[in-house]
């Protein structure tokens, strides 16, 4: 059974610093990487999508790559600013077979 | 587009009760699927179609039972809701299925059984 890791559980930071999400799948043959965002009492926001032929996607200050040899994902934010804060959720899956998801990094940034 | 919707956005039941949680998408999705969410757990798959007349079971889909007769309607019936129940309900719609595509997600339901 597929079971997805994120390290930290929760992360505090002060406004402007760098920062590095991880995600690791037990089964490394992920199909498509999807890093989401959830803020409190709200859906799911979807931040980025890692297909099957591709290593990384970058959105503005956003950054994921995917290491298929190894089934782990990196969420890079540059410049966090307090507006950054939110719960930010991984999701992968071998083709064919349904996405799981990560418990989730709870991100706070301090202005 | 309105995306992914959900009604309602809140409820309580009482143990015994039953009810239908809404979905609805405009984006002519073939895949539906619902989650619920519970602290520390993450989402779990609990019943999706990948198409109108097509229905299976996800992780967790005991007490819960699912229909879908257009392409953009995917209610989740709760049969006799239990405390256990009581969770946060995502409905999420993709082009197509499983994890071969984005996926989009409504604001979900919080649901409180008594």
């Amino acid at each position: 059974k597929q079971e997805v890791t994120q390290i930290p559980a929760a992360l505090s930071v002060p406004e402007g610093e760098n920062l590095v999400l991880n995600c690791s799948f037990t089964d490394s043959a992920i199909y498509n990487l999807q890093w989401f965002r959830q803020d409190p009492g709200k859906g799911l926001t979807s931040l980025l999508l890692i297909q099957s032929s591709q290593r990384e996607q970058t959105s503005g200050r956003l950054n994921a790559s995917l290491d298929k040899s190894s089934g782990r994902s990196t969420l890079y934010i540059a410049a966090s600013q307090p507006g950054d804060s939110a719960t930010y959720l991984c999701a992968g899956g071998r083709y064919g077979q349904n996405f799981v998801f990560g418990p989730g990094t709870r991100l706070s940034v301090l202005p | 587009n309105a995306g992914v919707t959900q009604t309602p956005k809140f409820q309580v039941l009482k143990t015994g009760q039953s009810m239908t949680l809404q979905c609805a998408q405009d984006m002519n999705h073939e895949y539906m699927s619902w989650y619920r969410q519970d602290p520390g757990m993450g989402l779990r798959l609990i019943h999706y179609s990948v198409g109108a007349g097509i229905t299976d079971q996800g992780e967790v889909p005991n007490g819960y039972n699912v229909s879908r007769s257009t392409t953009e309607d995917f209610p989740l019936r709760l049969l006799s809701a239990a405390p256990s129940q009581t969770s946060v309900y995502f409905c999420a719609s993709s082009y197509g299925g499983g994890s071969d595509y984005e996926q989009y997600f409504g604001p979900g339901t919080r649901l409180t059984v008594t």
